[in-house]
């Protein structure tokens, strides 16, 4: 069965700190894909960032970066210079096919707080 | 301007009392997707529609009910909703199939039962 563990709950940091966010996922598909959603306050969840399973290349938005590992399964995400508009639940999420259609299997989400 | 619209933001059922939320899509996609959304949880699917044809997680209770009058609206029923029933309920879209596919979410309904 598909799943995705993101073992950090909650984070605290301070304005400007670098924070890393954590996934690990299972799949017994050799062609999958890995996402990221930020869902802040507001409810929505907001796409951050698609990754398929043959692309092992980081990637870099802005302050935004991510480390896929398949060796280890882990898609993680780091924040440089994190600012308090980043506070929001962070959710990895790893795609399969459904009846049709894509299925989204999220990890439980972390929650990123930054201080000023 | 939002492209996936879920209306109302905030609902409050009485426990047992039908109550419907509604989606609209200004996207023109052809999968609408429901997922519910408990408290400190993932969301989770709960059905989707690919076109007209309607799909059922498998674990999903006989409860929840879902229209799709149109390409651009999509509505949840809840016909008896108990105080576990209470959460954020996201609609999505999607165009295509493919497992790559990027989904764009609604700002959610959040649902309280009393």
């Amino acid at each position: 069965a598909q799943k995705v563990t993101q073992a950090q709950t909650e984070i605290s940091v301070v304005e400007k700190e670098d924070v890393t966010l954590d996934c690990v996922y299972e799949t017994r598909d050799t062609t999958y894909y890995l996402f990221w959603y930020k869902q802040p306050p507001s409810g929505e969840l907001v796409f951050l960032i698609r990754r398929n399973s043959f692309d092992e290349q980081n990637e870099i938005s802005g302050r935004y970066s991510w480390n896929f590992q398949k060796s280890t399964s882990s898609f993680n995400f780091t924040i440089t210079a994190s600012q308090v508009v980043d506070s929001a639940v962070y959710f990895c999420a790893l795609s399969e096919m459904g009846r049709g259609a894509q299925k989204l299997v999220f990890g439980q989400g972390t929650r990123l707080t930054i201080n000023p | 301007d939002a492209m996936v619209i879920q209306n109302p933001r905030y609902q409050v059922t009485q426990f047992g009392k039908p109550v419907t939320l509604s989606c609209s899509q200004t996207l023109n996609h052809n999968v609408m997707y429901w997922y519910q959304q408990k408290s400190s949880q993932a969301p989770k699917l709960l059905f989707h529609y690919y076109d007209k044809d309607f799909n059922n997680e498998a674990d999903t209770p006989d409860n929840f009910q879902s229209r799709r009058p149109n390409t651009s609206f999509c509505f949840l029923d809840i016909r008896s909703p108990g105080l576990g029933d209470a959460a954020m309920y996201l609609c999505a879209t999607s165009y295509g199939t493919g497992v790559d596919t990027e989904a764009f979410f609604g700002q959610g309904t959040r649902l309280t039962v009393v």
